[in-house]
């Protein structure tokens, strides 16, 4: 069964600042990954989707990586805004099964 | 906008109430998925539908019931629910299932309380 795991489970860092979510999965016969964002009490919203075949997608200040070997993500936010504060979920798709890790809460301080 | 609308927004039902909760999707996609989101645990599955065949069942208690009209509507039937079924709702869909690679899109999301 597939496990996702995402460190650190919070993180707060001031406004500018480079930095980095990580993401592990206990199965590499994944299809995709996708990283979303959620803001309190909404719903998620697509970040950025690799696929199984690829190592790393990059939109804006955002950039993932994927090591399928070895059952790794993460997802890289360059200089950082208070606007970025919210939870950051990383899933992982195998067929018809989307697996997703607990999530890392940011906080970027002004 | 995620082109995923999901209502109602909030729900608040008895145990023996019941009720539905509705998602539609105009972004022309085959594949649709509820997910159940506690607090403090991550993502859980439910159900998948694709081109209007439930696909997945992830051994969801009876007193959920989905329901999928066509491509582009999702139900979720709710009866006899539980105080520990408290939770947010999502809807999401995506182009299709299977040996693809679809990126999933989600909508807002249900809040329900049983009380």
């Amino acid at each position: 069964k597939q496990e996702v795991t995402q460190i650190p489970a919070a993180l707060s860092v001031p406004e500018g600042e480079n930095l980095v979510l990580n993401c592990s999965f206990t199965d590499s016969a994944i299809y995709n990954l996708q990283w979303f964002r959620q803001d309190p009490g909404k719903g998620l919203t697509s970040l950025l989707l690799i696929q199984s075949s690829q190592r790393e997608q990059t939109s804006g200040r955002l950039n993932a990586s994927l090591d399928k070997s070895s059952g790794r993500s993460t997802l890289y936010i360059a200089a950082s805004q208070p606007g970025d504060s919210a939870t950051y979920l990383c899933a992982v798709s195998n067929n018809n099964d989307m697996r997703f890790g607990a999530g890392t809460r940011l906080t970027v301080k002004p | 906008e995620t082109g995923v609308t999901q209502t109602p927004r909030h729900l608040v039902m008895g145990m023996t109430n019941k009720k539905s909760l509705k998602c539609e999707q105009h972004l022309g996609h085959n594949a649709m998925y509820w997910y159940k989101q506690s607090a403090k645990k991550p993502l859980e599955l439910m159900f998948v539908y694709n081109f209007k065949e439930q696909t997945e069942n992830n051994s969801v208690p009876s007193r959920f019931s989905p329901e999928c009209p066509n491509s582009s509507h999702l139900f979720l039937h709710l009866h006899t629910l539980q105080p520990e079924d408290s939770a947010l709702y999502l809807c999401a869909s995506s182009q299709a299932t299977g040996t693809g690679s679809y990126e999933q899109y989600f909508g807002p999301g249900t809040r329900l309380t049983v009380t």
